[in-house]
């Protein structure tokens, strides 16, 4: 069974940082990771999404890595503001087709980027 | 953009009680989610559906069941609420056809079971 780890769980750092925040999973059979965003008591934001084939992706200040044979992705915030403060998650896709899809998520990082 | 409404942001229901949580998207996805959020436990699987009136069990589906008569709007019903089902409800929907696209969440139903 697919699992999925963040890591910090918490990370405090002042305004204007670049930072990282881990992700591995222990089945690299996935389909592929998505990133998401979520602010308090609000539903989740996608910021990027990574195919299996794909090595990384980048979105502004935000660029995400895909190490699949090892099982790690990395998302790298450039220059953070005190508005990225949020929790962010890390999801894989399971092969669609043959059972069952949907995404794993970690329990994600919360972030606070102190003024 | 496509977007996933999920029709109430807070519900307040009674032990007992019939529950229906709704979600309707806009972009003709083939593929609708239910997943519940809990603290410590994270995002968890409950129901999905590949299409209209086909419907499959996610991780955790015991004392749930969903419903999809239209493709835009899936419903997942607590049959008879209980206090462990007091939890953030969120509903995602993905397109089969689009190999770049990732899943759209809906912003969320905070149900309280009291």
């Amino acid at each position: 069974k697919q699992e999925v780890t963040q890591i910090p769980a918490a990370l405090s750092v002042p305004e204007g940082e670049n930072l990282v925040l881990n992700c591995s999973f222990t089945d690299s059979a996935i389909y592929n990771l998505q990133w998401f965003r979520q602010d308090p008591g609000k539903g989740l934001t996608s910021l990027l999404l990574i195919q299996s084939s794909q090595r990384e992706q980048t979105s502004g200040r935000l660029n995400a890595s895909l190490d699949k044979s090892s099982g790690r992705s990395t998302l790298y915030i450039a220059a953070s503001q005190p508005g990225d403060s949020a929790t962010y998650l890390c999801a894989v896709r399971r092969r669609p087709g043959g059972g069952a899809d949907g995404l794993t998520f970690g329990k994600g990082t919360h972030l606070i980027i102190q003024p | 953009d496509v977007k996933v409404t999920q029709s109430s942001r807070y519900l307040v229901k009674r032990t007992g009680e019939k529950v229906f949580l709704e979600c309707v998207q806009d972009m003709d996805h083939e593929n609708m989610f239910w997943y519940r959020q809990d603290p410590g436990l994270g995002l968890r699987l409950i129901y999905f559906s590949y299409d209209v009136k086909m419907k499959e069990k996610g991780d955790i589906p015991e004392g749930y069941s969903v419903s999809r008569e239209k493709k835009e709007r899936f419903s997942l019903i607590l049959e008879s609420a209980s206090t462990n089902q007091t939890s953030m409800y969120l509903c995602a929907s993905i397109t089969l056809t689009q190999y770049n696209y990732g899943y759209t969440f809906g912003s969320g139903t905070r149900l309280t079971v009291v």
